[in-house]
């Protein structure tokens, strides 16, 4: 089956870095999306981004299909960006999602 | 407008003892489907329902089952609880089989 790994697998950061989020997976897609799961349990939409770049306030990305990978870049960080980041896509001709190995992210203020 | 909507949020049961969980999607939406993540791992899906019907199923054993209904909500059941079932279960709401999703908060089911 598809494969989806993310890196780096944890994150700590200073309040206001930079950071960039990869999502490898081993297969064509037609959707991925981005998540960011908060202490809560909670998933909340990033980005709908099947190819192509996207931004959104201080947080952009960027999926090169061809190339099998997708980008989330988060700038400026705070704290209350904390959480753990999933990627996640449907394999071809299925409905389900597989979620990537996600990455936990610490930011300190 | 309201968001997916889960309930219970929390949810303790005995081993054996039998569970069922809610979930009304966007308005609009005809799709739900429903995830298990247990602690430190991503959310595994358990089943996909577009317009009532069954579109997919994972790797769940048979004690897994659910429903869709006519106004679209959702039901998941899990029989025969296990240790092992403790999770948090998501649903997710999308208006058709292969776009966006928007998922609830969660029910977080511990089984004792």
């Amino acid at each position: 089956g598809i494969q989806v790994e993310q890196s780096p697998p944890d994150l700590i950061l200073q309040e206001g870095a930079n950071s960039t989020l990869r999502c490898n997976f081993s297969d064509s897609v037609n959707n991925l999306q981005w998540f960011h799961q908060n202490p809560w349990g909670q998933l909340i939409n990033l980005f709908y981004i099947p190819s192509g770049t996207k931004q959104n306030g201080r947080l952009s990305a960027t999926t090169v299909a061809t190339e099998r990978y997708s980008l989330l870049y988060i700038s400026s960080s705070q704290t209350t960006d904390s959480g753990v980041y999933f990627c996640a896509l449907p394999p071809p001709g299925t409905y389900k999602y597989i979620f990537g190995t996600g990455t936990r992210l610490k930011v300190l203020a | 407008d309201a968001g997916v909507t889960q309930s219970p949020t929390h949810l303790i049961k005995t081993r054996g003892q039998q569970v069922t969980l809610r979930c009304s999607p966007i308005s609009g939406h005809k799709s739900v489907s429903w995830y298990q993540q247990v602690l430190g791992q991503g959310p595994q899906f358990i089943f996909q329902y577009y317009e009532k019907e069954e579109r997919g199923r994972g790797n769940f054993p048979d004690r897994f089952s659910a429903r869709q209904f006519p106004n679209y909500s959702s039901e998941l059941n899990v029989n025969a609880l296990l240790l092992g079932d403790s999770a948090l279960y998501l649903c997710a709401s999308s208006p058709g089989t292969y776009t966006e999703a928007f998922f609830g908060q969660g029910t977080r089911l511990t089984v004792v």
